[in-house]
């Protein structure tokens, strides 16, 4: 079963506006990172957030890592249009044996000009 | 640095066949995860390589398979396809662990 769970399933957003979506997990982690889906292409790496951080940003990305409550969340400021795409959060879980990410099912952020 | 390849973009394929999907990672990359989506599963876990072994592996039937060779190029196979193959299929490329993953854009794979 997928470990991570994101809230919302979609999120319908005017351009401008912040977008914040969350991931949830089940086991302990090494890592989670955050992708981004544009319409049933490759997935882009967005931010990577060790376990022992609790807070990372990158340009106009905001992740924050609550290890005791599992959980994660994804702050984009000032959404654009291009943003549109889904957002999926996945886990490198403790116990990795070897390159296993487990996927959220994801966030559908629709960004409108 | 050229970026995540995956031959061919497209498929479509018939039950019962077998196919054979090819990735290439980022030159000087050595591990390759496979990573199957569907609408209703999601990105799940397939395999992952890494010098040639497999080092992990998802839960899914024996009929799905994979290498790599020595240039970490990677290929993975399914045998004898079932409707519910239809999937997307990624490949991804990391330096080693923790790293994070570069996705190609991966193969379609259509099963009528």
């Amino acid at each position: 079963s997928q470990q991570g769970e994101e809230d919302p399933q979609a999120l319908s957003i005017q351009e401008g506006e912040n977008a914040t979506m969350n991931c949830s997990y089940k086991t302990s982690i090494n890592n989670l990172q955050w992708y981004r889906q544009n319409s049933g292409r490759g997935l882009v790496h967005l931010i990577l957030i060790r376990s022992n951080e609790r807070e990372k940003h990158s340009g106009r990305l905001r992740v924050t890592l609550d290890t005791s409550k599992k959980s994660s969340s994804l702050l984009i400021t000032a959404s654009r249009a291009a943003d549109t795409a889904s957002y999926f959060c996945a886990t490198d879980p403790f116990y990795n044996q070897g390159g296993k990410l487990i996927f959220g099912q994801g966030t559908e952020l629709s960004v409108k000009p | 640095k050229a970026g995540v390849t995956q031959t061919p973009r497209y498929l479509i394929k018939t039950r019962g066949q077998q196919v054979t999907l090819s990735c290439s990672p980022i030159s000087g990359h050595r591990s390759v995860s496979w990573y199957q989506q569907t609408p209703g599963q999601g990105l799940q876990f397939l395999f992952e390589y890494f010098s040639e072994t497999q080092r992990n592996k998802g839960n899914f039937p024996g009929r799905f398979s994979g290498r790599q060779f020595s240039n970490s190029r990677s290929e993975m196979n399914v045998s004898t396809l079932e409707l519910g193959d239809s999937a997307l299929y990624l490949c991804a490329s990391s330096l080693a662990d923790p790293y994070e993953q570069y996705f190609g854009p991966g193969t379609r794979l259509t099963v009528t």
